[in-house]
């Protein structure tokens, strides 16, 4: 079992709609979560972390965690064509034997058509 | 400010060949990593160092190795280059603590022939 699972999709939504792009892990243990976005040709780059449960906005994006059921989920509303690219969803832990470590899922493929 | 360098851009190598890839953070980061990208399989990592001196295999380290040569910069080599080790490989550094950003550098596109 990888430690970060992907809907490994992909995913096409209309523009306008609300994408949903969801990730799980393994490690009970991880600390930081992040969403990496990848066009294509390009390094990855990223457009929100969180550490806490709950939620956390940034203008059209909502990132959702919930540790308990070891879940990550990123949210896109009013999804434009710019947001077609490949979203990796990223887990850390910087604790112990694991300092440092960043594994990444195998990324969902969004598509926004006109 | 360059942030993360990664030589060279692009590689073509014969089966069997030794090659090593260079990178270089000026960002004064305490860990780097190494993965590669294949299609489909989002970014797997090879190795990361968690400071310098330091080194771990990650999720497919076998065939290669690395090296942390100071806290700048951290190499990755492949010793007898396989057809399997067509990748993209992307070099990346961070710094350590909760939600800090991982910064990538542009990529390798290696060939093995």
């Amino acid at each position: 079992q990888k430690e970060v699972e992907q809907n490994s999709g992909p995913l096409s939504v209309p523009e306008g709609a609300i994408a949903s792009l969801n990730c799980t892990y393994s490690d009970r243990g991880s600390q930081s979560f992040f969403w990496y976005r990848q066009y294509s040709g390009k390094s990855p780059e990223l457009i929100m972390f969180i550490y806490s449960n709950g939620d956390k906005e940034d203008g059209r994006f909502t990132a959702q965690l919930n540790k308990a059921s070891q879940y990550v989920s990123l949210l896109i509303r009013d999804s434009q064509p710019s947001d077609s690219a490949t979203y990796l969803c990223a887990v850390n832990t910087d604790r112990g034997s694991t300092l440092g470590r960043l594994y990444f899922g195998r990324g969902t493929q969004l598509t926004v058509w006109p | 400010n360059a942030g993360v360098t990664q030589t060279p851009k692009f590689q073509v190598l014969k089966t069997g060949q030794s090659m090593t890839l260079q990178c270089a953070q000026d960002m004064n980061h305490n860990s780097m990593y190494w993965y590669r990208q294949d299609p489909g399989m989002g970014l797997r990592l090879i190795y990361y160092s968690a400071s310098e001196g330091t080194t771990d295999k990650g999720e497919v380290p076998n065939g290669y190795n690395v090296s942390r040569l100071n806290k700048r910069e951290f190499s990755l080599r492949l010793e007898s280059a396989a057809p399997s080790q067509t990748s993209v490989y992307f070099c990346a550094s961070r710094e350590q603590g909760y939600g800090t950003e991982a910064f990538f550098g542009q990529g390798t596109r290696l060939t093995v022939v």
